[in-house]
């Protein structure tokens, strides 16, 4: 079955970018969307957004001007860049599988989450 | 965006109680609407799916109903393990939204 971890920093500066890879294993990276999304510490879910195996994306208006999401078919991974980041970016981020069928369905499988702390 | 509002945000309640969980949406989204169940320290975990459609192992004790804009989470006979964050999820169009969240706790 397919399963999904996260990797990356977990201590990031304001104003630097925040960057996080997603590992893909038990199938191919080359099929589905594939999403991030993030939990403040004791708050919600945030959707950060998707791509496509084709490499197409799509961002939460809120974020959609600091987010780049890309794809490495060849390590069957993908990966989030979050940039000028400030301490209101400090979440758990969550790699997920998004299901598409005549329409966005829902979130399955989700990584463990990995922590990203901005500070100084 | 289309904004979830989920209530009670807390609920504390007895093992082998009924619990019910209500999710309301901004404006109707048919059926594009999923639950999740977060244990504490976990990742969430799809529940169900499209308003009432089981998933593989997960406890005939939940179910789900609605449609439109007003959607149940209902856990018949509460067990301890059930303790969690529960969430419902719209997909029904971009950005993908989630609703803040309803808080189970066991007596």
């Amino acid at each position: 079955q397919v399963q999904l971890q996260e990797a990356g920093p977990g201590l990031v500066k304001p104003s630097e970018t925040l960057s996080l890879t997603c590992t893909v294993s038990g199938g191919s990276i080359s099929t589905y969307y594939w999403s991030w999304i993030r939990q403040p510490p004791g708050k919600g879910l945030e959707w950060i957004g998707y791509i496509f195996y084709t490499g197409s994306t799509n961002y939460n208006p809120s974020l959609k001007s600091r987010v780049t999401i890309s794809l490495d078919t060849s390590n069957n991974q993908f990966s989030l860049n979050l940039n000028s980041v400030t301490a209101a970016d400090t979440a758990v981020y969550y790699c997920a599988r998004l299901h598409f069928w005549s329409g966005y369905q829902e979130f399955d499988p989700w990584g463990q989450g990995t922590l990203v702390t901005v500070s100084s | 965006e289309i904004v979830l509002t989920q209530s009670p945000a807390f609920q504390s309640v007895t093992p082998k109680e009924k619990v019910t969980i209500t999710c309301r949406a901004s404006q109707s989204i048919g059926s594009s609407l999923h639950w999740y169940q977060q244990k504490p320290d976990q990742s969430p975990k799809l529940l169900i799916k499209y308003v009432s459609q089981s998933i593989s192992g997960v406890p005939s004790r939940f179910s789900g109903s609605g449609s439109g804009t007003d959607f149940t989470l209902t856990i018949n006979s509460l067990e301890a393990e059930d303790a969690a964050a529960y969430y419902c999820h719209q997909s029904s169009s971009l950005p993908l939204t989630f609703g803040g969240g309803t808080k189970v706790e066991i007596k």
